[in-house]
């Protein structure tokens, strides 16, 4: 059994903080680390596909960065607005697109 | 609209009942998925198909029985389900078996045992 970790479970900011979540794991056999933003009644929406150590991408105000050495990967988002709020998936990647989900960190942001 | 339609949206049924979820992409994908979201877990991978042929079936119960016609569609059989298989089914789509495809996702069924 993979273990893939978010942290915190969730997180209360206000509009205009910026903000980070953690997500580890395993750091042998690495594919791939995807995030996903999960809106309530909405469907996961890929945010980010990670697949080289030290990678860095950006949309927009949400960036995430990659150490498959260490196993974590961080996603920041840059001052925060109402419709950030969702819960943010970590999935790791050790096979070809079999991913394993982390327990999300569900963000809500306060107008 | 993701591109990733599933139906049922909500399905009741009994235990000794036998129903089917459906998935339907329209992307021009060559891998499908199916999920399973129980209260307070994780998302759990649960059947890979790419190229219509079974990749992953993540030791899943029996009662669960996929079948994937074509490329575009994907359906999940349902039989004999017991209580602790009411959860959140979503499906999704990928480009291509490579890791770095992001998958896409419907909106999900939401099942209740009873």
């Amino acid at each position: 059994i993979l273990n893939v970790e978010q942290s915190p479970q969730s997180l209360h900011v206000q509009e205009g903080d910026s903000t980070n979540f953690t997500c580890s794991f395993p750091s042998s056999n690495f594919y791939a680390l995807h995030w996903y933003r999960w809106e309530t009644a909405k469907s996961p929406e890929a945010l980010f596909v990670m697949t080289l150590n030290g990678d860095e991408k950006k949309k927009g105000r949400i960036s995430a960065t990659l150490n498959t050495k260490e196993g974590y990967s961080y996603l920041y988002i840059k001052g925060s607005q109402p419709e950030d709020s969702a819960t943010y998936l970590c999935a790791f990647d050790n096979a070809g697109n079999m991913l394993t989900f982390g327990g999300g960190t569900r963000l809500m942001v306060k107008p | 609209e993701t591109g990733v339609t599933q139906t049922p949206r909500h399905l009741v049924m009994g235990m000794t009942n036998k129903k089917s979820l459906k998935c339907e992409q329209h992307l021009g994908h060559n891998a499908m998925y199916w999920y399973k979201q129980s209260a307070k877990k994780p998302l759990e991978l649960m059947f890979v198909y790419s190229l219509e042929e079974r990749v992953e079936n993540n030791s899943v119960p029996s009662r669960f029985s996929p079948e994937c016609p074509n490329s575009s569609h994907l359906f999940l059989h349902l039989h004999t389900l017991q209580p602790e298989d009411s959860a959140l089914y979503l499906c999704a789509s990928s480009q291509g078996g490579g890791s770095n495809q992001p998958q896409h996702f419907g909106d999900g069924t939401r099942l209740s045992i009873l």
